[in-house]
């Protein structure tokens, strides 16, 4: 199956500082890269979609400014979580797939980041 | 009220038994229901994928979608340890069909 990959897996930083974490394709080429937030014992939730190419899509109360997106490549996906703060501390995940194709939306090994 | 609930669990069955997983939604114009199972420290990977009402069955899993109750199962027949996870229902409304909406998930423990 399709794999996606996630760097780093886990992330402790400072108050204040950022963050990049790298979403990767490593066998397919998405045209299409979600980024999701788990808290603990809550559901996934969508932050922002990518198209490569293009600027991202953020849902409603996620602040671009604070989380950036970039996507350069049909493989590549990054998210910035610019300027941290401890309550931005939890699970990044992002899925890969194809605009449109529900069932072909593959998640990578998710990103745990702590801000102390 | 959220758009999609689910019992949390934990769920410990022993090994061999049937288990059973739901979850109910509020937005009636959800019509693709999905089931992924995610292992600690993973990311989800899909199960079982349904349109619309009915069932599905592959191998040991069932899905069954009721819209009139929005309800939507699955189930686990011969559990095994390996089963082990936590199981994630997700729906889309279709018209946007990037956007999958997920439960919070129930915790699964199949003991030997």
């Amino acid at each position: 199956g399709a794999v996606v990959s996630q760097h780093p897996s886990w992330v402790i930083c400072k108050s204040g500082t950022s963050v990049k974490i790298e979403c990767r394709s490593l066998d397919f080429q998405a045209t299409t890269m979600f980024w999701y937030r788990q808290f603990p014992k809550q559901s996934l939730m969508l932050m922002a979609t990518s198209n490569e190419g293009s600027k991202a899509t953020y849902e409603q109360g996620v602040e671009k400014d604070k989380f950036l997106i970039n996507h350069a490549s049909l493989t590549l996906s990054t998210l910035t979580v610019t300027s941290a703060h401890p309550e931005d501390s939890s699970f990044y995940i992002c899925s890969a797939g194809d605009r449109g194709r529900i069932d072909t939306q593959y998640f990578g090994p998710g990103t745990r980041l702590t801000v102390l | 009220q959220k758009e999609v609930e689910q019992d949390p669990g934990p769920l410990s069955v022993p090994e061999g038994a049937i288990v059973s997983l739901n979850c109910t939604y509020s937005n009636s114009a959800f019509q693709y229901f999905m089931w992924y199972r995610q292992y600690s420290r993973k990311g989800p990977e899909l199960l079982m994928y349904t349109y619309s009402s009915g069932n599905k069955e592959d191998g040991r899993f069932t899905a069954q979608v009721d819209k009139s109750s929005k309800y939507i199962s699955l189930f686990i027949r011969d559990s095994q340890p390996s089963d082990s996870a936590t199981y994630l229902c997700a729906m889309s409304d279709g018209y946007n069909t990037d956007k999958l909406i997920f439960g919070t998930g129930t915790r699964l423990q199949v003991f030997p």
